[in-house]
């Protein structure tokens, strides 16, 4: 059974940074690609950043890039979203997926980051 | 960037009744390599992370039943579901994959009466 774990949400300070991680399992990880999906308190779903299977290639919404990165630990299973500069507007609960071509297939439970001082 | 609408927003159907939920896209989501689609279904049940429900505009996921079906082509999709039970009670969202940023429509919130 394929399972993701996110962790590493919370309150945090605007302009400080938060490092997500989703541990994956069910499945053979160094094979998928993975992204990150996100959803704002009662709004849809946002594409925040996709990572190749081999972490060769990351592709990041616009108003992430420059402050957020993808990464992956394929011998650990894990997947990352590193959060810097973080503003309000950052406030979701943060989804880890894994990419069924580039439509996501499973998702995890999710983690809230609220951004406020 | 691609943008997707759908519609409506809501609606509110009885046990048994068959729903469509509609979504356009700004530009084609068809990739003339492949010959398919690059369009996604997913539900959204209350308090519940999202679940693939079609993938290639018409292709079900494993495990997801038969009444769930997925049409349309270029820029014009349909999800509709027929004979609505009460679990089907959820948000719905389409989103392209064509290209980046990949985007999602602005859901569809299915009521049961």
């Amino acid at each position: 059974e394929v399972q993701l774990v996110e962790s590493g949400g919370g309150l945090v300070q605007p302009g400080r940074s938060m490092k997500l991680s989703c541990a994956a399992s069910g499945f053979t990880f160094s094979n998928y690609g993975m992204a990150w999906v996100r959803q704002a308190p009662t709004k849809g779903l946002e594409w925040v950043a996709t990572i190749s299977y081999d972490g060769s290639s990351t592709y990041y919404r616009d108003s992430v890039k420059g402050r957020f990165t993808i990464s992956r630990d394929n011998a650990k299973s894990t997947l990352y979203l590193q959060m810097n500069s973080l503003r309000s507007e950052d406030t979701a609960t943060y989804y880890c997926t894994t990419l069924l071509g580039a439509a996501f297939a499973y998702w995890g439970q999710g983690t809230l980051v609220t951004v406020s001082s | 960037d691609i943008v997707m609408t759908q519609s409506p927003s809501s609606l509110a159907v009885s046990a048994g009744e068959t729903v469509t939920i509609n979504c356009k896209s700004s530009q084609s989501l068809f990739g003339s390599v492949r010959q398919k689609n690059y369009l996604a279904w997913y539900q959204q049940k209350p308090g519940q992370s999202p679940k693939l429900l079609i993938y290639l505009a018409s292709t079900r996921e494993s495990g997801v039943p038969d009444r769930f079906i997925g049409s349309g082509s270029g820029t014009d999709f349909t999800l509709t579901i027929s004979s609505v039970q009460a679990e089907d009670l959820a948000n719905y969202y389409c989103q392209q994959y064509y290209d980046t940023p990949l985007t999602f429509g602005s859901g569809t919130k299915l009521e049961i009466k």
